[in-house]
């Protein structure tokens, strides 16, 4: 089975700062993509970013970027200009080429500080 | 113009009732998913259908049954309620499987009483 990682439970950063949420894969399957989602307290799920396993450049979405070490089985989330709004829950997840599904990490709550 | 919506988008009932969720997506996609959100907030998908065909039924007690009458549409009926389905239950849909991106409904929060 796939496992997505997120090490890091929660985290605070300072409005208009960078912050990297990292989340690491396994899987020995050679085509799969990677994606990203954000949960508001509100509740809904929205797509962010998408990564390709054959992407040659790493993805980028306006102020997200996917820092994608394909050799470390790593796709960490850069939000760079953090806004308060942007102060929500991120989810790492994966799937293979031949799922029919979306295998998730536990999530990342990012708290941005005025 | 709601891309995947979802009803109703809460739901609070007394055990060993039945209930149903409905969830329909105007993209034009071929594949629908149900996920649940438990407490911890983990996702874990339930079933996927492909052009109304049940693809994948990951181990989920046979008191949920899903039914797609048409490819925008996978409802999903819940039988005899227990404590433990309390969660939030998260419609899905992508034009195709494997790495399509998948786009998720406002969810339905369920809670038994």
């Amino acid at each position: 089975a796939q496992k997505i990682t997120q090490t890091q439970p929660g985290m605070f950063v300072q409005e208009k700062e960078a912050v990297t949420l990292d989340c690491t894969y396994d899987t020995s399957d050679p085509s799969y993509g990677l994606f990203w989602y954000k949960q508001p307290s509100s509740g809904e799920m929205i797509f962010l970013i998408y990564q390709g396993s054959y992407d040659q450049q790493n993805a980028t979405e306006g102020r997200y970027s996917l820092n994608f070490q394909k050799a470390r089985k790593s796709a960490n989330l850069v939000i760079s200009a953090s806004q308060l709004g942007d102060s929500a829950m991120y989810f790492c997840a994966m799937a293979r080429s031949n799922d029919y599904k979306l295998s998730f990490g536990a999530g990342t709550t990012v708290t941005v500080r005025a | 113009d709601t891309a995947v919506s979802q009803t109703p988008k809460y739901l609070v009932t007394q055990m060993g009732n039945d209930k149903s969720i409905k969830c329909e997506q105007n993209l034009g996609h071929d594949t629908m998913y149900w996920y649940k959100q438990d407490s911890k907030k983990f996702l874990k998908i339930m079933f996927s259908y492909n052009n109304k065909e049940l693809i994948i039924n990951e181990t989920v007690p046979n008191r949920f049954s899903p039914k797609s009458p048409d490819k925008a549409h996978l409802n999903l009926h819940i039988n005899s309620l227990e404590l433990g389905d309390s969660a939030v239950y998260f419609c899905a849909s992508s034009l195709l499987a494997g790495e399509e991106t998948q786009y998720f409904g406002p969810g339905t929060r369920l809670l038994v009483l």
